[in-house]
């Protein structure tokens, strides 16, 4: 599975959109995109994911280059607990089996402020 | 609905102890997994299972063993406990197909002195 790169940490204003970058330059065109965070102390938590389009749900919206080589989450509207670190990985299909394949790096800590 | 539990939450272990960390899931996921989290690290996959009675290694299962005797449950044990698995562990459960988003614990946190 790609690897993928994200910046270690970012802070965004209460209210305001959080943009969350992450390239993944190698993807295959096999492979989707998938955010997780983790509040503080707590167990990763799924938000989105995606192949080509883009998709938006109850809690972020993701935008996928049509090149496939980077995507951004967004936080339309970040509050305080949003702060947590947030995980962008590329697994092969829609599988669960592949959830073994996953590669989790350090994500990007996002800090909310008031 | 409790989703995935984990117990228990916090334990301190002697070098050499052995302990068994116990995932239950209520969602009728096929498969379970096992992971560890360790500062500056991402998380890492230990054993995993993709039904019942069945199990597999991870990334880094060494010092581990797994048994998924029910569908619902997954337990990791730790036979010889040494202190570099002093760690957070984290079980999670997904179903096979569909919706194959992880649900996960809230973690155990094992020190080992």
């Amino acid at each position: 599975d790609a690897k993928t790169t994200q910046p270690p940490s970012m802070d965004c204003a209460e209210g305001r959109a959080a943009n969350l970058p992450c390239n993944h330059s190698t993807i295959s065109g096999n492979e989707y995109v998938y955010w997780y965070r983790q509040i503080h102390s707590q167990g990763p938590q799924y938000i989105i994911h995606g192949l080509k389009n883009n998709e938006t749900n109850e809690m972020a919206s993701l935008i996928i280059t049509e090149d496939r080589k980077s995507s951004t989450l967004i936080l339309p509207h970040a509050t305080l607990r949003d702060t947590a670190v947030y995980y962008c990985i590329v697994r092969v299909s829609e599988n669960a089996g592949n959830n073994r394949k996953l590669i989790w790096g350090l994500g990007t800590s996002l800090a909310v402020n008031p | 609905n409790a989703g995935v539990t984990q117990t228990p939450k916090f334990r301190v272990l002697k070098t050499g102890q052995s302990m068994t960390l116990l995932c239950a899931q209520d969602m009728n996921h096929e498969y379970m997994y096992w992971y560890r989290q360790d500062p500056g690290m991402g998380l890492r996959l230990i054993h995993y299972s993709v039904g019942e009675g069945t199990t597999a290694k991870g990334e880094v299962p060494d010092g581990y063993n797994v048994s998924r005797l029910k569908k619902q449950n997954f337990l990791l044990g730790l036979e010889s406990a040494a202190p570099s698995q002093t760690s957070v562990y984290f079980c999670a459960s997904s179903y096979q197909r569909g919706n194959t988003e992880a649900f996960f614990g809230q973690g155990t946190r094992l020190t080992v002195v």
